[in-house]
């Protein structure tokens, strides 16, 4: 089984709203990503969570807010968010992060979101 | 700048076929290739991971890698419509403990029927 569940699946918000992404998997995967993908581009790493404590953070603002509450689940906070943060959010893990060859990422099925 | 290369296309081939796809990478110390196959508006799903020099086959898929000349194909014999998608070459860069996944921006196959 290789499944990361993500809901929703579909989010539409206001630039004043308050929402948050889940990303759920029971692999036993420890290193957990989220990545941005707008059309037609590749996925953009955002943060990597390790033994659930983030240790990438690619410079992103302030208002997306990861959590990671224990090794199975992940969350991002979304606060004052931008129309032109509208995108794919892609949740992965993998087995490790790190050397070594267990970094196979299996990514979730995405939440579509779109600020209005 | 860790940088990953393919072509955009599209790159188009009749069914029954062999679709070649390729992608160069910029740092030598990178460890770990993958190929994700991403239809139009869902998530990538991995279909093939190469980790050493030499092919790797699986089923209608055959991954090359040569670390030398910093280069991984994917080859997909007899190409179905259902091949059609974007292909995403993603290598990992490992800096320190960490390692994170860099993409190219993908080649988008069409299969013709």
């Amino acid at each position: 089984d290789t499944e990361v569940t993500q809901t929703p699946k579909h989010l539409v918000m206001g630039m004043t709203n308050k929402k948050s992404l889940k990303c759920e998997q029971h692999m036993g995967h420890r290193a957990m990503y989220w990545y941005k993908q707008k059309a037609k581009k590749p996925p953009e790493l955002m943060f990597v969570y390790s033994y659930e404590k983030l240790s990438i953070n690619e410079s992103v603002p302030s208002r997306f807010s990861p959590e990671c509450p224990n090794s199975s689940l992940l969350n991002l906070h979304l606060h004052a968010l931008q129309p032109e943060d509208s995108a794919l959010y892609l949740c992965a893990s993998s087995q490790a992060q790190g050397l070594g060859l267990n970094t196979e990422a299996f990514f979730g099925q995405g939440t579509r979101l779109t600020v209005v | 700048q860790k940088e990953v290369e393919q072509n955009s296309g599209p790159l188009s081939v009749p069914e029954g076929a062999i679709a070649s796809l390729n992608c160069t990478y910029s740092d030598r110390g990178s460890q770990s290739f993958f190929w994700y196959r991403q239809y139009s508006g869902k998530s990538p799903e991995l279909i093939m991971s190469i980790y050493s020099n030499g092919d790797k086959e699986d089923g209608r898929f055959t991954a090359q890698l040569n670390k030398a000349s910093q280069y991984v194909s994917l080859l997909i014999r007899d190409s179905q419509p259902s091949d059609s998608a974007t292909y995403l070459c993603a290598v990992a860069h490992y800096g320190g403990s960490q390692g994170n996944l860099i993409f190219g921006k993908g080649t988008k196959l069409s299969v013709k029927p």
